[in-house]
Parts: structure tokens; sequence; C-alpha cells
């Protein structure tokens, strides 16, 4: 069964320092894709990030990156310079190519201390 | 701006009184999903319909239901809410399988 694991219920940073939120996932499928979505308290979903896996290149945008790793099925999202606003959860999620569902991890807090 | 719309943001009913919450969209995507999310647990996958052809997870109460009258709009229909169902009800779109695009929600108190 496919699953997604998120190991850290909840994570401090300081402001403009950087932080890296894990998660890993089972999977015997060769093509599926990988996200990460941040909710904040108005319970928004926003994507934050997609990663293929049949690419190698890991994913970025702006101040968020992953440090994908498919052989041992680990997809870390990292945020520089965090800001106040990245104060959310942030959920890892899995897709396979031929499904449409999403399979979530359990999402990790992420508090940003001023 | 393409968006995903969500109405009421906040809705509050009386147990066992039907409410039905609405999703349109302007992305023209061709996939339109339902999700249940309690508290700060991961969104719940309801339903989804790929055009019109509709598809239901398998542990999805029969109390809740769902139309798609065009490819813009989408309804969740709660046929008779109980305590538990109060939650957020989230609605995504999507072109295909690609990447899903949420609404900000709506938000279901029960009385």
């Amino acid at each position: 069964a496919q699953t997604v694991t998120q190991s850290q219920p909840e994570m401090s940073v300081q402001e403009a320092e950087t932080v890296t939120l894990s998660c890993t996932y089972d999977t015997s499928e060769s093509d599926y894709y990988l996200f990460w979505y941040k909710q904040p308290p108005s319970r928004q979903m926003i994507l934050v990030i997609r990663q293929e896996a049949y690419k190698q290149q890991n994913a970025t945008e702006n101040r968020f990156s992953v440090n994908f790793q498919k052989a041992a099925k680990s997809f870390s999202l990292k945020i520089s310079d965090s800001q106040l606003g990245d104060a959310a959860m942030y959920f890892c999620a899995y897709r396979w190519d031929s499904n449409y569902q999403l399979i979530w991890g359990a999402g990790t807090k992420l508090i940003i201390k001023p | 701006d393409a968006m995903v719309i969500q109405n009421p943001r906040y809705q509050v009913t009386q147990f066992g009184k039907p409410v039905t919450l609405s999703c349109s969209q302007t992305l023209n995507h061709n996939v339109m999903y339902w999700y249940q999310q309690k508290s700060s647990q991961a969104p719940k996958l309801l339903f989804h319909y790929y055009d019109k052809d509709f598809n239901n997870e398998a542990d999805t109460p029969d109390n809740f239901q769902s139309r798609r009258p065009n490819t813009s709009f989408c309804f969740l229909d709660i046929r008779s809410p109980g305590l538990g169902d109060a939650a957020m009800y989230l609605c995504a779109t999507s072109r295909r399988r690609e990447t899903q695009y949420f609404g900000p929600g709506t938000r279901l108190l029960v009385l």
C-alpha cells in the first residue's frame, strides 16, 4: 500500500533562518508525483512545490526547494529565509501516475518565531 | 485570475437538515474533487468527477452526494447532517491527473 509519512508533527524556526521538513513515502510504482501543500490558518490549501519522479533535478520555487531522494523514498522541503507568512500546516502528498487520488501525510505544523 | 470559488465560506445547519455546498471554477479543468477535512488532519477524498463521470470513494457515506451540472460547477449535498459531519469541506480541480488546485473551503457547523 502507498503511504506517506511526516515524522515531525511540529517544527519551529527563527525568522530568516532555514528549516527542513521531512517526508518519506512507500510505493512500488515507478511513475508518480510528489507535492508539498501549505495550509495557513485561513485553511486554504496552497500548492508550494511539485516534483515528478522521473526528473532527477530537485524542484525549486523561490525560497522553497526539495531534496528528492528516489532510492531512499524521501522528499524533504527546505524553506530558506523563513518569513512570518510561512507559518502554516505543511502537507506532503503523493500521487501515482494512473490515479487521481492524492495520498497525504499527517502534516507538520511550522511555527515561525519573530 | 483563474480560480476555484467555494460558497458559502461558513455554513451553519441543524442536525438532520439537508445542506448544499457549492464550488465553481474558472480554470476550465475537467476534474473536480470534494474533500472533507477535520481539525488539523489531512484531507479525506469523498469523490471526484472526471467530466460527467462520477467516482465515489469506497468509504464515503451514502449521506454525501454530489452533482456536476456543467464543467464550471460542482455541488456537495449532505442529506442528513450529523454532528460528526462538522468539518471543513474543500473543493479542488485539476486538468486530468495533473496538479490539484484548491478553493478556500467551506466550514460546516452542525447544531
